[in-house]
């Protein structure tokens, strides 16, 4: 079955623009979960979704959003973009089983500003 | 923020040793997980332990928890240059917000 893919793989920005990635998720998988890693900072969680309910938020600002749709596939959207903004960004689905949620990573999308 | 810090940072053994690497963590879990990442690609789940569970094996895999001291550690048995990759642990509360630590690139060489 199809892995969990997220567009674009790679994208160059500018600062002060704005930046949607997709997530599209296995299917059967509710739950999607999106992370920022840098070198610096490692992994941080964003937020998670499900059924397209923002469930878990992290420790990020206002500029970071996202949204869920009815077939699952999620969206994250950066606005007004700093050049700290730049980093790879990971989608994850899972069904979200209670006491073993076990994530299944995409490629990513890695974000450049410039 | 992360809830896990691992040691090594890094770490670089021959191919055939044994690559053993740390994960101690701050508040109470419901389960463990081990995940891989091979340069700046996606992660790749390994192993998961639960709380009430001490051991676990998955082929050259074994994955130790105590609860007590909140670590746990990855062993790696035989290691192989493909297990070349940064290994990272995950701390789940139940509230389906896995927390990743810090990471240990582990270099295999041939």
């Amino acid at each position: 079955k199809a892995g969990v893919t997220q567009t674009p793989r790679y994208l160059i920005k500018t600062r002060g623009q704005q930046v949607t990635l997709s997530c599209s998720p296995i299917s059967g998988h509710r739950s999607v979960s999106w992370y920022q890693q840098t070198p610096g900072q490692g992994l941080q969680f964003l937020f998670e979704y499900f059924s397209e309910t923002q469930r878990n938020k992290g420790n990020f600002p206002g500029r970071f959003s996202g949204r869920q749709f009815s077939n699952s596939r999620s969206e994250m959207n950066v606005s007004t973009l700093e050049l700290g903004d730049s980093a790879l960004y990971l989608c994850a689905s899972s069904v979200a089983r209670a006491g073993a949620n076990v994530l299944t990573f995409g490629a990513g999308s890695r974000l450049t500003v410039l | 923020s992360q809830q896990g810090e691992e040691d090594p940072q890094a770490l670089s053994i021959q191919e055939g040793e044994n690559a053993t690497m740390n994960c101690s963590y701050k508040t109470s879990i419901n389960n463990l997980q081990w995940y891989r990442q091979n340069s700046g690609r996606g992660l790749v789940h390994l192993i998961l332990i639960r709380s009430n569970e001490r051991e676990k094996h998955s082929g050259r895999l074994r994955v130790t928890l105590d609860t007590s001291k909140k670590s746990s550690s990855l062993l790696i048995t035989a290691s192989r240059a493909a297990d070349t990759a940064s290994y990272f642990c995950a701390t789940d509360d139940s509230s389906y917000k896995l927390i990743f630590g810090s990471g240990t690139r582990l270099l295999v060489r041939p």
